[in-house]
């Protein structure tokens, strides 16, 4: 059975800095990996999707990693600013089940 | 760009009411899901649907529960009977594909916040 751990739970930050956020998922054998961004009572915006083929997608100030083999993904948020505070979850397709979510990092970016 | 919608954004309802949550996928799309997110929990896998059947469901997904796809685009999720654990955002999503290739990806739409008091 598929599950998905993210580490930190929680981090925060001072405006400017890079960070990473993990994830690592126990079955290697995935399709895709999917990051997404959660404002408190909000719902799911997608960020990030890596196919299992790709080793990493980017997009503006992100940059997510996969490696299968290890069972990790990272999202490096570059320049971090106060609008990128959020909870970010990670979603791994595998297996013959639908999604499965990490419980999240909360990222809080202090200006 | 095409996107799943959800009605209402939200819903309160008396416990042992029943209650329906609606999604319109997007147009081409073959897969529908619905996940749920308690409050400061994961979001969870509850049923995906296929062809007019459920093709997958979690064990939260019990008799209280049931889906249907009435028409050509809307989805829904009934739950018969509402329990104040009930209480969580529902999540609809869709997908062209289910696993392999690049159209297996799920979009979501924004949620349907259900209350039970």
């Amino acid at each position: 059975k598929q599950e998905v751990t993210q580490i930190p739970a929680a981090l925060s930050v001072p405006e400017g800095e890079n960070l990473v956020l993990n994830c690592s998922f126990t079955d290697s054998a995935i399709y895709n990996l999917q990051w997404f961004r959660q404002d408190p009572g909000k719902g799911l915006t997608s960020l990030l999707l890596i196919q299992s083929s790709q080793r990493e997608q980017t997009s503006g100030r992100l940059n997510a990693s996969l490696d299968k083999s290890s069972g990790r993904s990272t999202l490096y948020i570059a320049a971090s600013q106060p609008g990128d505070s959020a909870t970010y979850l990670c979603a791994v397709l595998s297996g013959n089940t639908p999604l499965v979510f990490g419980k999240g990092t909360r990222l809080s970016v202090i200006a | 760009e095409p996107e799943v919608t959800q009605t209402p954004s939200h819903q309160v309802t008396q416990m042992g009411q029943e209650v329906i949550l609606r999604c319109v996928p997007i147009s081409n799309h073959l897969y529908f899901y619905w996940y749920r997110q308690i409050l400061g929990q994961k979001v969870e896998f509850l049923v995906s649907f296929y062809n007019n059947e459920i093709s997958e469901k979690s064990e939260i997904f019990d008799d209280q529960f049931s889906v249907e796809r009435p028409d050509g685009s809307n989805f829904t999720l009934k739950i018969r009977s509402t329990k104040l654990e009930d209480s969580a955002m529902y999540f609809c999503a869709s997908s062209e594909a289910l696993f392999t290739g690049t159209k297996n990806i799920q979009y979501f739409g924004a949620g349907t916040r259900l209350s039970v008091l």
